[in-house]
């Protein structure tokens, strides 16, 4: 089984920048993926990490150290669009299957 | 263009009539599975299949059935839906891992059910 922890709310400024913190624990870690999910929408796949080390992509980064069960979500030049609920969800090996956290929802004001 | 299909979008039914929610990917997936998404819970797997003919349990499979006849399809069943089975459902597909690069989860545009 795994145990996915992530901050519940979060909330930011406009042009800063945010970084959204997964903890996981596993008996067997075959990769962690981040997805983006708006009210009421579909989530949609941001990023995918199964090496220790940073994933950039635009404004989005992701990090994972997997000795320490730890990933991040960085998300730079804050937009109001990017109000959202951020997903971390890993994949045990072994399994097909994804186990998802409970979600971030960031807040983005003016 | 690459998708999955989930229908309906919305659906409002009664206690204990049997309905289907249909699931139809266009991309030659092995992996398909079942999501339902509740407030403070995230989303949970019901059911998922690794190919044809090929399904097993998620975390929370108490009340559904799934089936898997075909490749591109994974239709959910609820026998006899309760009032606790009103949710927003999502269905997704991927590659298995593994073979190749690319194994993000795709998913549909959801089914918000409520069971009176």
């Amino acid at each position: 089984g795994q145990n996915i922890d992530q901050p519940t709310e979060m909330t930011a400024t406009e042009g800063a920048i945010v970084q959204i913190n997964c903890t996981y624990q596993t008996s067997g870690f075959n990769g962690l993926f981040w997805y983006q999910q708006h009210a009421g929408e579909a989530p949609t796949f941001l990023s995918y990490n199964v090496l220790d080390g940073l994933e950039e992509k635009g404004r989005f980064s992701s990090f994972l150290s997997r000795s320490k069960g730890y990933s991040y979500l960085l998300l730079k030049e804050l937009q109001m669009k990017d109000s959202a609920s951020y997903l971390c969800a890993v994949r045990e090996k072994g399994y097909s299957t994804l186990t998802f956290g409970k979600g971030t929802m960031l807040l983005v004001s003016p | 263009e690459a998708q999955v299909t989930q229908n309906p979008r919305y659906l409002i039914t009664v206690t204990g009539k049997k309905l289907t929610v249909t699931c139809s990917q266009n991309m030659n997936h092995e992996y398909m599975s079942w999501y339902r998404q509740d407030p403070g819970l995230g989303l949970r797997q019901i059911y998922y299949s690794m190919n044809v003919e090929v399904t097993d349990k998620g975390d929370v499979p108490e009340g559904y059935k799934v089936s898997r006849k075909e490749k591109r399809n994974f239709p959910l069943i609820l026998e006899s839906p309760s009032p606790n089975q009103t949710s927003l459902y999502f269905c997704a597909s991927s590659f298995l891992p593994g073979a190749r690069r690319d194994e993000k989860l795709f998913f549909g545009s959801g089914t918000q059910l409520s069971v009176l």
